[in-house]
């Protein structure tokens, strides 16, 4: 089993939609959990962390249910500026991050 | 800002050559890491370092070493480039406290031809 699994996409959505990204893990040991950002070209940035009670950020909404070892991510209404590839990365300690592939989102006009 | 920066931005160099990748972090941070993304394979870890002088393989050192002599500074060396070393590599630090992000640099795409 993979260590992260991401569905790599692409998911093609239309400015405004609500769209959802799923994540799992394999490492139960895992303590946190975050979403990167990647633009094309550019590094990965921290998009925002995942606590144990879900948190939102804006548009943005993470989930975590370690029992099935899931992590989710929502977007609601998409901007063109969403466009990019989003990383689930488990953590484990200050050094053992693990990333996902990634999943591709374009945001159409 | 925390800055993470990298040498170059792209780099070729010729089979066989040695090559040197440096990084350098502006934020006293303990852990830095070396990793490579291939399209399809995403990011890979290479090599990462929790203290100076101090290093760990991570999961495809082979064809890789690795130089921490200072804590703002963490070295990718590359003994005997080969094409498949072809890449994009990037540099990330971050601190000892458990389960705080990792910033990165900005890439250094590396054509071995």
């Amino acid at each position: 089993r993979k260590e992260v699994e991401q569905d790599p996409g692409p998911f093609n959505v239309p400015e405004g939609a609500t769209v959802a990204f799923n994540c799992t893990y394999s490492n139960s040991a895992s303590q946190s959990f975050f979403w990167y950002r990647q633009d094309c070209r550019k590094e990965p940035k921290l998009l925002m962390s995942v606590y144990s009670s879900g948190n939102e950020d804006g548009r943005f909404t993470a989930q975590l249910n370690r029992a099935s070892q899931y992590i989710s991510l929502l977007i609601r209404d998409s901007k063109l500026s969403d466009s990019a590839t989003y990383l689930c990365v488990p953590q484990m300690g200050s050094y053992q991050l693990t990333f996902g592939k990634g999943t591709k989102l374009s945001v159409i006009p | 800002d925390v800055k993470v920066t990298q040498s170059s931005r792209y780099l070729v160099k010729r089979t066989g050559e040695k090559v040197f990748l440096e990084c350098v972090q502006d934020m006293d941070h303990e852990n830095m890491f070396w990793y490579r993304q291939d399209p399809g394979l995403g990011l890979r870890l290479i090599y990462f370092s929790y203290d100076v002088k101090m290093k760990e393989k991570g999961d495809i050192p082979e064809g890789y070493s690795v130089s921490r002599e200072k804590k703002e500074r963490f070295s990718l060396i590359l003994e005997s480039a080969s094409t498949n070393q072809t890449s994009m590599y990037l540099c990330a630090s971050s601190s000892e406290l458990a389960n705080t992000e990792a910033f990165f640099g900005q890439g250094t795409r590396l054509t071995v031809v």
